[in-house]
């Protein structure tokens, strides 16, 4: 079975653009989070999604948004981009909802560069 | 608030030699803990947990870790490294209750093979 991906892999931006990453989760897992990896770094929760609720929210701003779509596959999108956003954008998908353990299986991520 | 503490940022070890890579934490509740490791422009991929039950857990690739409730720790050790071990390790913790908080990481510990 194909594990987690994420898309783009590499992406450079400049200062006030929109980003847009794309993720797959692993077939049969209905949760999908995303993590923001800043170089140096442990990855920092951003948002949980599950059956296409958001179930969760790290302490981000409002520039950062993301939704499930009816396949379990998620978007996060980022606006007014600042220098500050340039991370590795992680995905993580895992099967359960309630119950949860936190155990998740990660993407590569997307790696954000913004100029 | 749950928070997580990897105490060493760096860890340089002989081949064949073996490690602890420490991690303490603190939350008012019952936890969930977990080791991940990540390679060179890689996702991060699950080492061990620890849910509930023994105290003593063994994950993938020699990796074992402890549970001590008392001491707030979830220590990862290896009796032998390989030059494969080389990668970033973050501990995690979950506070469970459907994911909503999603995983807190600690900052990592890179852990170096000296041949």
């Amino acid at each position: 079975d194909a594990g987690v991906t994420q898309s783009p892999t590499h992406l450079i931006k400049t200062r006030g653009q929109h980003v847009t990453l794309r993720c797959s989760p692993i077939s049969g897992h209905k949760s999908v989070s995303w993590y923001q990896q800043v170089l140096g770094q442990g990855p920092q929760f951003i948002f949980q999604y599950y059956e296409k609720e958001e179930r969760g929210r790290g302490n981000f701003p409002d520039r950062f948004s993301a939704r499930q779509f009816p396949n379990y596959s998620s978007e996060l999108n980022v606006n007014a981009l600042l220098l500050g956003d340039s991370a590795l954008y992680l995905c993580a998908s895992s099967r359960l909802g309630t119950g949860y353990t936190g155990e998740l299986f990660f993407g590569e991520g997307s790696r954000l560069t913004v100029l | 608030a749950q928070s997580v503490t990897q105490l060493d940022s760096q860890v340089p070890v002989f081949e064949e030699a073996p490690v602890e890579l420490r991690c303490n934490y603190s939350s008012s509740v019952s936890v969930y803990l977990f080791w991940y490791v990540q390679y060179p422009n890689q996702g991060l991929q699950l080492l061990l947990k620890y849910l509930s039950g023994s105290t003593l857990v063994k994950g993938i690739n020699g990796f074992e870790a402890e549970f001590n409730k008392s001491q707030t720790s979830f220590h990862l050790r290896k009796p032998s490294v390989h030059i494969s071990d080389t990668a970033e390790y973050f501990c995690a913790v979950s506070e469970g209750g459907g994911g909503a908080d999603g995983l807190t990481f600690g900052k990592g510990t890179h852990l170096i093979i000296q041949p």
